[in-house]
């Protein structure tokens, strides 16, 4: 089975610290992304890489950075947090669709950040 | 841009069936996904509809039309396990587009 793994179900930071969010997956996956999901808004998607130190925004980039230094690691950071990011914040890898087709992504179990 | 549309809330009794429709208007089109999120946790995978027509998979069936930009989601004889919410996301290469979800509750 595939595993994506996030380093911490609830976090609470205050204003203006500097918050790392780490996301491992162990099936080689090409692509890793960093999503948001706040309640009536759905998931949207922050930043997304497709291969080691590859990156692209995505919906939502403001205030946030990545970093993907290893292929099975992909690290949102959030540079000064405020209270508008307190949310839910999951992690996805996909491989590429190769013989499958598809693009099916498996997702991380979350992390809830507050802001305080 | 992306518009990805699905009903906000639906209940429904134990037994019974729903359908759960999304539309959507998207600047590329590679697939259809449909992911089931119980509270708390991760999205977790249950159909990929890439042509049009219905794909079924034991209790629940997908269906899609490419040229309506339409989707349905078919739940059958429903528990109360299938309390949950259910996304609709398109796909544009390795890029998903997701709607808000739909949250359905079962009823006893």
């Amino acid at each position: 089975d595939v595993k994506v793994t996030q380093s911490s179900r609830y976090l609470v930071k205050r204003t203006g610290e500097k918050v790392f969010l780490e996301c491992v997956q162990d099936m080689d996956h090409e692509n890793m992304f960093w999503y948001r999901q706040d309640p009536g808004l759905g998931l949207r998607l922050i930043y997304f890489s497709y291969d080691v130190k590859m990156k692209e925004k995505g919906d939502i980039p403001e205030g946030y950075s990545v970093s993907r230094e290893k292929k099975e690691r992909f690290s949102l950071i959030l540079e000064s947090a405020s209270t508008n990011q307190t949310s839910m914040y999951l992690c996805a890898s996909s491989p590429s669709p190769g013989t499958s087709g598809t693009w099916e992504q498996y997702f991380g179990p979350g992390t809830r950040l507050t802001v305080t | 841009g992306q518009n990805i549309d699905q009903p906000t809330e639906m209940t429904a009794t134990e037994g019974a069936i729903v359908q759960i429709n999304c539309t959507y208007q998207t600047s590329g089109f590679n697939g259809l996904f449909w992911y089931q999120q119980h509270a708390g946790e991760a999205p977790t995978f249950l159909s990929y509809n890439v042509l049009d027509g219905l794909e079924e998979k034991g209790r629940f069936s997908s269906f899609l039309s490419r040229s309506k930009g339409y989707s349905y989601l078919l739940l059958k004889e429903l528990q109360m396990k299938d309390s949950a919410s259910y996304l609709c996301a398109v796909s544009n290469d390795y890029k998903l587009s997701f709607g808000a979800g739909t949250t359905v509750t079962v009823r006893a």
